[in-house]
């Protein structure tokens, strides 16, 4: 069955910085990935989707590529800042297609 | 206009007890998932329902989980003789339908269930 690994350890990154954080998934490759965003007490928020046919996505200081040779989705935020501390989950179809599953998280830490 | 609610937003209740949970999605989302959320870990997929099809209980931990769903309107996530493991933060979320950009979820805020 598909996995998603997202690295579990929490990312501590200076304000301005890019803050880059990695998905990866073990099997069939998805049509399409998302990207969503968790403040604690909440839940999850979407922000970006990534098709397999697209190199890369953006949306404001978000940025998303989707490498299928590499198995690896990587999410950029540049000029980060302390109010984008949060958990980041990435989500793929399963392999029916029947229904969506989830990386675990990266916990990110924009300190001032 | 007006997201996944889900009710109620805490429940405390004592091991051995059935909790009920609900979760009303947004108007005109033919797909639901139940989730499960412990502290500080990942979302567990629970169960879910697409329109009139059969239901995909393969998340579910236990025969005393249990779900339905009336039409494509609310939800209902039952926990029979709850067990101080089933506390955790159950999440609901609804999507437009299945496959392609329409599988944006949303998500409800949770019920925090604590288990004494």
């Amino acid at each position: 069955s598909q996995k998603i690994e997202q690295n579990s350890e929490a990312l501590n990154i200076q304000e301005g910085k890019t803050a880059t954080l990695t998905c990866n998934y073990t099997n069939y490759s998805p049509a399409y990935l998302q990207w969503y965003r968790q403040d604690p007490g909440r839940g999850p928020v979407f922000l970006l989707l990534i098709r397999e046919n697209e190199k890369e996505k953006r949306k404001e200081r978000l940025k998303v590529t989707f490498d299928t040779t590499l198995k690896q989705s990587l999410f950029h935020i540049t000029a980060s800042q302390p109010a984008d501390s949060a958990t980041y989950l990435c989500a793929l179809p399963d392999s029916s297609a029947s229904k969506i599953i989830f990386g675990s998280g990266t916990r990110l830490s924009i300190r001032p | 206009g007006a997201g996944v609610s889900q009710s109620p937003s805490n429940k405390v209740t004592e091991k051995g007890k059935d909790v009920e949970l609900r979760c009303d999605p947004i108007s005109g989302h033919t797909a639901l998932y139940w989730y499960r959320q412990r502290l500080g870990q990942g979302l567990e997929f629970l169960i879910y329902f697409q329109g009139n099809s059969a239901p995909d209980k393969s998340g579910l931990p236990s025969d005393r989980f249990s779900a339905e769903r009336t039409g494509e309107s609310v939800s209902t996530l039952t926990i029979q003789r709850t067990q101080q493991e089933d506390s955790a933060v159950y999440l609901c979320a609804s999507s437009l339908t299945r496959g392609g950009s329409t599988d944006t979820q949303y998500f409800g805020p949770g019920t925090r269930l604590t288990v004494l």
